[in-house]
């Protein structure tokens, strides 16, 4: 059963739009939710984050927002850059599993000029 | 900035050999993951270490799959036989904080390893 689940495989958005990626979870013990990018080639990297306390967390020209009781979180990007375009993993953990995360199998981005 | 390094960044091998990669957290990090990624799927936990001690491989292939941490320097992970279906993106990665710190994590950029 997976835990965390991206239902969008790929998305792909005009440059200077807003991309709207989504995640949906079911374990209710997760706490704390994370986005990280890839490119090719090169590990992920740590993107934005948010608590469980919170049901928004805006980092620039990202801003990620929380449904605890839909179990959903979604990342928004404005306005979109080519530069973007990148696989997005979203993870989930819990205060008591020591930091371990459950990720999503990710959505690739694609920003066309 | 401080990275993960891994190595080797490509291994092509013939089934049944021995395969072993090796991972160096960023100084300072005391937990460390091993994460396998196929075609198809994300982020798959094979195993995960806090202060260099194994908290949970349940996620791992015990018959041929085993993961160490000899030093707070140094990580491995080790393949014996090798098969076909192991080939993947095996990711490290390490972060810091206490037992109950949600943290990013900060990944090395891979071993990808394909076994003929």
């Amino acid at each position: 059963d997976q835990q965390v689940k991206q239902n969008s495989p790929s998305l792909s958005v005009q440059e200077g739009r807003i991309s709207i990626l989504n995640c949906d979870y079911t374990n209710s013990m997760f706490d704390y939710f994370l986005w990280y990018k890839k490119y090719p080639a090169e590990g992920p990297t740590f993107l934005i984050s948010i608590s469980s306390i919170k049901d928004k967390n805006e980092d620039g020209r990202f801003t990620v927002f929380l449904n605890k009781s839909a179990k959903h979180l979604s990342l928004h990007i404005v306005p979109s850059q080519p530069g973007d375009s990148a696989v997005y993993f979203c993870a989930a953990s819990g205060s008591t599993n020591a930091g371990k995360s459950t990720f999503g199998d990710g959505t690739t981005l694609t920003v066309k000029p | 900035d401080a990275r993960v390094t891994q190595t080797p960044r490509h291994k092509v091998t013939e089934m049944g050999q021995e395969v072993t990669m090796r991972c160096q957290p960023i100084l300072g990090h005391n937990t460390v993951f091993w994460y396998r990624q196929t075609m198809m799927q994300g982020l798959e936990l094979l195993a995960y270490f806090r202060n260099r001690a194994p908290l949970d491989d349940s996620g791992m292939p015990k018959d041929r799959f085993s993961a160490e941490m000899p030093d707070a320097t140094l990580a491995t992970l080790k393949i014996q036989p090798s098969e076909p279906r192991d080939s993947a993106v095996y990711f490290c990665a390490s972060g810091k904080g206490a037992l109950n710190s949600n943290q990013p994590q900060h990944f090395g950029d891979g071993t990808r390893l394909s076994i003929l």
